[in-house]
């Protein structure tokens, strides 16, 4: 079935430091790739997304890059802020309208000034 | 727009005893979900509704969980008996095909202590 792996945090870094997340993934087809952000107190939000192969998804100073050569949807971000810190999620949602989402386990990030 | 909407934000129960969770869509959303994580892991989905009828609930335990949406808007999802396995944030979702990536909307969740 579909999976989703994210690499072992958490994570900390100081403010202004280069930012990324591994995920992988497994799944049939062409699955649509996303990253979901739980900061402290509030709901899971998208963070951004990629649909097909080469897509690159931005938001917020975050990218990440759909590789379907590696199954892969890394999430990078150039300069921490002290409010990046939070839960980090990449999720995967097979091919299909509404579709569910399969999500990795998450890596808490915490930036310090 | 309003949000999703869920209640109650948290719950403390013995276990054996039942637990009911609710959750009101985003106006419109015909597509509901309910997903279960639990601390340390990523979400999981329990079940899914498009309007009142179920897609996909292999992943809910129905000795013990069942959820319903009857007038396909509001959705409860109840626990009876809770075991202590079950404590972890529900949390209800929706989207709406109209959306053109169909994206999820999630609520603040209901965290759930089982004791």
């Amino acid at each position: 079935g579909d999976s989703v792996t994210q690499m072992e945090g958490p994570v900390t870094l100081s403010e202004e430091a280069f930012l990324t997340i591994n995920c992988t993934y497994t799944a049939t087809g062409y699955p649509s790739l996303f990253w979901y952000v739980q900061y402290p107190g509030e709901g899971l939000q998208l963070l951004l997304k990629a649909t097909k192969a080469d897509d690159k998804g931005s938001n917020k100073g975050f990218e990440a890059t759909y590789r379907k050569e590696t199954t892969s949807f890394h999430l990078e971000k150039g300069s921490v802020q002290v409010s990046d810190s939070a839960v980090y999620f990449c999720a995967l949602r097979a091919t299909g309208a509404n579709s569910k989402l399969t999500f990795g386990k998450g890596i808490t990030l915490s930036v310090r000034p | 727009e309003a949000g999703v909407a869920q209640s109650p934000r948290y719950k403390i129960i013995e276990k054996r005893q039942s637990v009911a969770f609710w959750c009101n869509p985003i106006s419109g959303h015909a597509t509901l979900y309910w997903y279960q994580q639990i601390l340390g892991q990523g979400p999981k989905l329990l079940i899914q509704f498009q309007n009142n009828g179920v897609v996909d609930d292999s992943q809910l335990p129905k000795d013990r969980f069942s959820a319903e949406r009857l007038k396909g808007v509001d959705s409860t999802l109840k626990i009876q008996p809770a075991k202590l396995e079950d404590s972890a944030v529900y949390l209800c979702a929706s989207s709406s095909e109209r959306a053109v990536y169909n994206e999820q909307f999630f609520g603040p969740g209901t965290r759930l202590t089982v004791l």
